[in-house]
């Protein structure tokens, strides 16, 4: 059975400042991780995706993924209370086309 | 352009009846999934097919469920019969590659 694990949350963070969201994994072989986002009662997102170890910025938006320790986090820097959702980490496993999601953690951006 | 289409949106229904989800994926996508999402165990893949194959169905949790492809325009998946156990929210998603999938709007499944 494949690991992701992510603090559910909520993370509650002020307008304008950094949201810090994280991720472990178990599998030592996966070699793709995305960050889905997505809204109550909506479908999820693909916001993100890393593939090497180091960081990728996209907009507001910093994925940075850690092979060794086998974690990956996200970075939202100027947040805003449009980003309140929940955040959904997904790692490839060894069947490479085949992506275990964590439980998600919610992200609360409070004006 | 459409997104993945799924239908119906909202099913209730009773214990021992079968259900059947349809999905409509994007023009053009070979990669189609399907995943059910509770609050308990999260978003699961269920099943997967690649130009229409079946390739990975290791996800379904039993022989209740049964998921076709028959054409690139369009999947079912079933459930015969149903539980409550099954009540949950059943996502579709297609991609021309597995990195980038493009989930539908779910449908969201009542056992009673």
């Amino acid at each position: 059975q494949k690991e992701v694990e992510q603090n559910s949350g909520p993370l509650s963070v002020p307008e304008g400042a950094i949201a810090s969201l994280n991720c472990t994994y178990s599998d030592r072989g996966s070699q793709s991780f995305f960050w889905y986002r997505q809204y109550s009662g909506k479908s999820p997102e693909l916001i993100m995706s890393i593939y090497s170890n180091g960081d990728k910025e996209d907009g507001r938006f910093t994925a940075q993924l850690n092979k060794a320790s086998q974690y990956v986090s996200l970075l939202i820097r100027d947040s805003q209370p449009s980003d309140s959702a929940t955040y959904l980490c997904a790692v490839n496993g060894d069947n490479f086309n085949k992506f275990y999601f964590g439980s998600g953690t919610k992200l609360n951006v409070k004006p | 352009d459409a997104g993945v289409i799924q239908s119906p949106r909202h099913e209730v229904t009773e214990m021992g009846q079968e259900v059947t989800l349809r999905c409509k994926p994007i023009s053009g996508h070979d990669y189609l999934f399907w995943y059910r999402q509770t609050m308990m165990r999260g978003l699961e893949l269920l099943i997967y097919f690649n130009n229409n194959v079946p390739i990975d169905d290791s996800g379904m949790p039993e022989d209740r469920f049964s998921a076709k492809m028959p054409n690139a325009s369009f999947s079912t998946l079933k459930i015969q019969p149903s539980e409550p156990r099954d009540s949950a929210v059943y996502f579709c998603a297609s991609g021309r590659r597995p990195e980038t999938q493009y989930f539908g709007p779910g449908t969201r499944l009542l056992v009673l």
